[in-house]
């Protein structure tokens, strides 16, 4: 079965650096998402991608945060200058239609020191 | 705005026990439902959802949920459980025009031999 696959499984960045997330959705899907889940706590929205723009954001993605679609393939989540509060979890999802499930990667652990 | 509540944190079964996972939710229109289960380190996994029709419905691994308008729940049962099961499980929220899932604070599923 198709998947959504993330790298890095794991990313050690210092406070104050870029960072840049990376998720390869399912080839035919069209709608594409990041959540993150900071340990303990909810899995939270950030930003939905369709037809090459952002069609929805919360409040959690500021100016601090970028999405892009470089290529027919990769979907990747960039965190201008991280904070330590930018430890979490982060989830790439992708869906074929609007009332299709969501499709989640296995997630990229963000540790910012 | 929407919300999910899954009011147990933690919940301790014995292998071939039955389980109900409970969810609630708040919604001002009918509601696209989903459970999601997460195995330490892993993603998000789709067990089932409820879009419309039937509101019993049935998912993978011998899960299944039933709707209730009236009560604002979606509880996740199976009347057996296996050690395999042990994990977290999401209640999430969303519906056609925001694509934006909201997810419920999970519930840890822990099985006894």
């Amino acid at each position: 079965e198709p998947e959504v696959t993330q790298t890095p499984s794991h990313q050690v960045t210092q406070m104050g650096q870029e960072v840049i997330l990376r998720c390869v959705p399912i080839s035919n899907h069209l709608y594409f998402y990041w959540y993150r889940q900071i340990l303990g706590q909810k899995v939270e929205f950030l930003v939905s991608f369709y037809n090459n723009e952002i069609s929805e954001k919360s409040e959690i993605f500021d100016d601090q945060f970028s999405v892009e679609r470089p290529d027919g393939s990769n979907f990747t989540l960039k965190i201008r200058s991280t904070k330590l509060e930018d430890s979490a979890m982060y989830f790439c999802a992708s869906t074929g239609t609007a009332n299709s499930p969501l499709h989640f990667g296995n997630g990229t652990r963000l540790t910012v020191t | 705005a929407q919300s999910v509540t899954q009011p147990d944190i933690h919940i301790t079964v014995s292998e071939g026990a039955s389980l109900e996972l409970r969810c609630n939710y708040s919604y001002g229109a009918t509601p696209y439902l989903f459970w999601y289960v997460q195995s330490p380190g892993q993603g998000l996994q789709l067990l089932l959802k409820y879009f419309s029709g039937d509101t019993l419905v049935q998912g993978i691994k011998g899960f299944e949920a039933e709707f209730k308008r009236s009560q604002s729940s979606f509880n996740l049962r199976k009347p057996s459980v296996h050690w395999s099961d042990a994990a977290e499980y999401f209640c999430a929220v969303g519906d056609t025009g925001r694509r934006a899932l909201t997810f419920g604070s999970g519930t840890r599923l822990q099985v006894q031999p």
